[in-house]
Order: structure tokens, then sequence, then C-alpha cells
């Protein structure tokens, strides 16, 4: 069975401050695939990345970074020089390679930036 | 412009009702989602389908149903069966060639009991 815990159910933090959301995952598939939403107040999902099971590499994206450690079957996702806009839930996913594109998701961090 | 589009926004639900749930998409993708939301919850699984007239249960599949009877709609029926209906409710779709592309989600709908 898989599962996505992100442990860190809210998160506050002032606008210009580094903030990093956790993401442990489970799975005995050696291929697999996570995935990182932003969930704004609006309500939609918004696909930040995607990164497979091969590829260790961090990724930088402006603001926003993600270090995959498949040693400790980590996927966390830092927002440096965060800002009010960056206000909302996100979410960890996981997805094997024969699940027909199915997500098993973690429980959601909710992110506050105050100014 | 391509996407999902979901509707109604909002929908109240009476006792014994059952209500359906709209779902359209024009990204020509194959298969579509519906998730559950209960606050401060993460997704889950309600029916996922692949292909046209097929469609499988996720995890909470009872007391609700669907159909795909076309490629670009998913409807999703909340029985009366279905005790605790008050949550949000996402639509997703993806390709499925390509390898694991990304789910492409809707705005959502947001179910309440009258």
């Amino acid at each position: 069975a898989q599962k996505v815990t992100q442990a860190q159910t809210e998160i506050s933090v002032v606008e210009k401050e580094d903030v990093t959301l956790d993401c442990v995952y489970e799975t005995r598939d050696t291929t697999y695939y996570l995935f990182w939403y932003k969930q704004p107040p609006s309500g939609e999902l918004v696909f930040l990345i995607r990164r497979n099971s091969f590829d260790e590499q961090n990724e930088i994206s402006g603001r926003y970074s993600w270090n995959f450690q498949k040693s400790t079957s980590s996927f966390n996702f830092t927002i440096t020089a965060s800002q009010v806009v960056d206000s909302a839930v996100y979410f960890c996913a996981l997805q094997n390679n024969n699940a027909g594109n199915m997500l098993t998701f973690g429980g959601g961090t909710r992110l506050m930036v105050k100014p | 412009d391509g996407g999902i589009t979901q509707s109604p926004k909002y929908l109240f639900r009476k006792e014994g009702q059952n209500v359906t749930l709209s779902c359209e998409q024009n990204l020509n993708h194959d298969a579509m989602y519906w998730y559950r939301q209960d606050p401060g919850q993460g997704l889950r699984l309600i029916y996922y389908s692949q292909i046209v007239n097929d469609f499988q249960k996720g995890d909470i599949a009872e007391g609700y149903s669907v159909s795909r009877e076309k490629k670009e709609s998913f409807p999703l029926t909340v029985t009366s069966a279905q005790k605790n209906p008050t949550a949000f409710y996402l639509c997703a779709s993806s390709p499925l060639v390509g390898g694991n592309q990304p789910q492409h989600f809707g705005d959502g709908t947001r179910l309440s009991i009258l």
C-alpha cells in the first residue's frame, strides 16, 4: 500500500521568511512519481512539480525548490522569501508506475504567510 | 482556453435527494477522476475512468455513482445512500499516454446538506 504523510498541518510565517514543507512517502514500487500541488483559497489544485524516482536531482524554480531524498523517502518543498500570495494549502502526492495515473495524496499543509 | 469545468460551484442537497455534479473537459484527456475533500484533509478518490463507457471504484465509492458516455464528460451523482455528503468535490483529468502525466483539476463543487 502507498502512503504519503505531511506531518505539518499548519505553518505560519512572516513575509520574506523561508519555509520548508515536509513530505514523507511509503511505497514498495521501485518506479514511482512524486508531485506537489498548490490549492489557493479559490479551491482548484495547481500543479507545481513532478519528479520520478530515478531522478534525485534537486530542482529550483524561482523562489521554489524541491529536495528529493530517496534514502529517507522524502520530497520536501522550500519557498524562499515567502510572499502573502504563497498562502495556500500544499499537497504532496505519490503515483506508482502502474496505477493508471492515480494519485495518493498527503493530508496537506496549510501555509499562512503574514505581511 | 482548454480546461476542466465543474458546475455548479455550490450545491445544496435535501435529505433523501440525489444530486449530480457536472464535470466537462476540453483537454482531450482519456482519464477522468472524482475526488472528495473534507475540511483539513487530503483528497480521496471516489471513482475514475480511463476510457469511455468504463469506470472503476476508488477508495470511497459507496453512496456515489458515475457515468462516462462521452470522453469530455464525467458526471458524479451523490445518492441518498451517502449519509455524509457535505464536502468539497474536485474533478480531474489526465492523458494516459506519455507516462504519469500530472492531473489537471477543476475549480470544485461545494456540496452542503439543507
